[in-house]
């Protein structure tokens, strides 16, 4: 199974910029789609569908949010940071079966 | 707009039975490849299977493989897991899921199950 790996916790102040990585313990991507995906999930609620395959805002999610990389190494950039934005953020891929996920990152206010 | 409902969780005694249920709406749900993803109290996520959209073909994780049976009816637009032989490893929040790019683009608001004696 791929392996992804994100940090536990990220302190981080309002307005300013959050930068969340991910890494996969093998490549991710094939030709020109980088098959990683982001979630937010905060307490009580179900995880949502931030940015697929990597750099593609989903329906209704603000241009704060936005991602990047290939092969390997991911970023979920949020900025400005605003309070609604703390959160636990999962990566996960769909390069190969079975989908995997993070451990997720938990957001948090300096 | 895209709904999706779950029921059917509740306390379950290990080596028992439970059927989970989610029923879609605001989208064809036929098709839609489905998924089951669970979460565990504290933990991260796990994918735990999929089924195409007629229902022909299904793929589960290592870990619960000959013990869930993903199905579903379009009729119906929902989705079923069916559970058996539950272990207490199994206790999680459930969600149903739909995918779309290799994402999984909506999510219900789960269903806890609890396996204990």
């Amino acid at each position: 199974d791929i392996v992804l790996t994100q940090s536990p916790a990220l302190a981080v102040s309002l307005g300013q910029r959050a930068t969340i990585s991910c890494r996969a313990s093998q490549s991710v991507s094939i030709s020109r789609y980088n098959l990683m995906h982001w979630y937010q999930q905060k307490p009580g609620q179900q995880p949502k569908l931030l940015i697929y395959r990597a750099s593609n805002l989903a329906s209704g999610i603000p241009a704060r949010f936005s991602g990047s990389g290939s092969g390997t190494d991911f970023t979920l950039t949020i900025n400005p940071v605003q309070a609604d934005d703390i959160a636990t953020y999962y990566c996960q891929q769909s390069r190969e079966s079975p989908p995997t996920f993070g451990g997720g990152t938990k957001l948090e206010l300096k | 707009e895209v709904q999706l409902v779950e029921s059917g969780g509740s306390l379950v005694q290990p080596g028992g039975s439970l059927k989970l249920s989610c029923v879609a709406s605001g989208f064809t749900f036929s098709n839609y490849w489905m998924d089951w993803v669970r979460q565990t109290p504290g933990k991260s996520l796990e994918w735990i299977g999929e089924i195409n959209t007629d229902g022909s073909k299904t793929n589960y994780a290592p870990s619960i493989k000959d013990r869930f049976t993903i199905s579903r009816d379009n009729a119906k637009s929902t989705l079923y897991l069916q559970m058996s032989n539950v272990k207490s490893d199994d206790t999680a929040i459930y969600y149903c899921t739909r995918v779309q790019r290799g994402a999984f683009d909506y999510w219900g608001q789960g269903v806890m199950v609890t396996v204990s004696s």
